[in-house]
């Protein structure tokens, strides 16, 4: 299977910061990851998928404050400028090939 | 509105079985391939398990293959989770969840349900 490194594990920030994550495949995935976030006990939410594409939904789309870049083993979530409601876990996930595999997770706190 | 809603998690003993379903309005559930992911208390998401649109195509996690068996059921919009010969390491909160189109990623989660597994 396909593993995913996430880094850092967690980071603290504030309101307003520039924070990049970083998500590293065993090997190449092409473009196919995506990233998600979780707030603690809610469901994940789908943020970017095919490397950079911003998902949306039927209620909101996801701010452009979030993007993403990369391909092949090396990706990046970038948020541009924190807001309050951004303090939660990220996750990468690469669905290259099955068994589809998500990255360890990124905690990102209030500083 | 896509609503996925999960029923079947509790409390089971080591060894045994349980069944998750997954109950799915507000799409043409016959059009979408979906997917269990799980969380253990206090990790991180694991892929379980995905199904192909017209179920005829399953796909498992090295840690289930052989002792779960994701199955759908399209004249009821329903997925399913069989769960045999639980062990403690798979109690976690499961959620269902709709590929976005025609690759496996997930634009829209369930509440999840919880699986604890102990004697």
């Amino acid at each position: 299977a396909i593993q995913l490194t996430q880094s850092p594990s967690s980071l603290s920030a504030s309101v307003g910061d520039r924070v990049t994550i970083t998500c590293r495949a065993s090997q190449g995935i092409s473009r196919a990851l995506a990233w998600y976030h979780q707030q603690p006990g809610k469901a994940p939410k789908l943020l970017i998928y095919d490397t950079s594409s911003s998902a949306s939904s039927s209620e909101s789309g996801v701010p452009s404050r979030f993007s993403g870049s990369g391909s092949g083993t090396d990706f990046t979530l970038t948020i541009s400028s924190l807001l309050p409601e951004d303090f939660a876990t990220y996750y990468c996930q690469q669905y290259y090939s099955y068994p589809c595999t998500f990255g360890g997770g990124t905690k990102v706190e209030i500083k | 509105e896509v609503q996925l809603v999960e029923s079947g998690g509790g409390l089971v003993q080591p060894g045994g079985s349980t069944r998750l379903s997954c109950a799915a309005s507000g799409f043409i559930f016959s059009s979408y391939a979906m997917s269990w992911v799980r969380q253990a208390p206090g990790k991180g998401l694991e892929w379980v398990s995905a199904i192909s649109a017209i179920g005829s195509n399953a796909f498992y996690a090295d840690s289930v293959q052989g002792r779960f068996t994701i199955s759908r059921d399209n004249s009821k919009n329903t997925l399913h989770l069989q769960m045999n010969s639980l062990r403690g390491d798979d109690t976690a909160v499961y959620f269902c969840a709709r590929d976005v189109g025609s690759d496996p990623f997930f634009g829209h989660w369930g509440q999840g349900t919880l699986v604890s597994v102990s004697s």
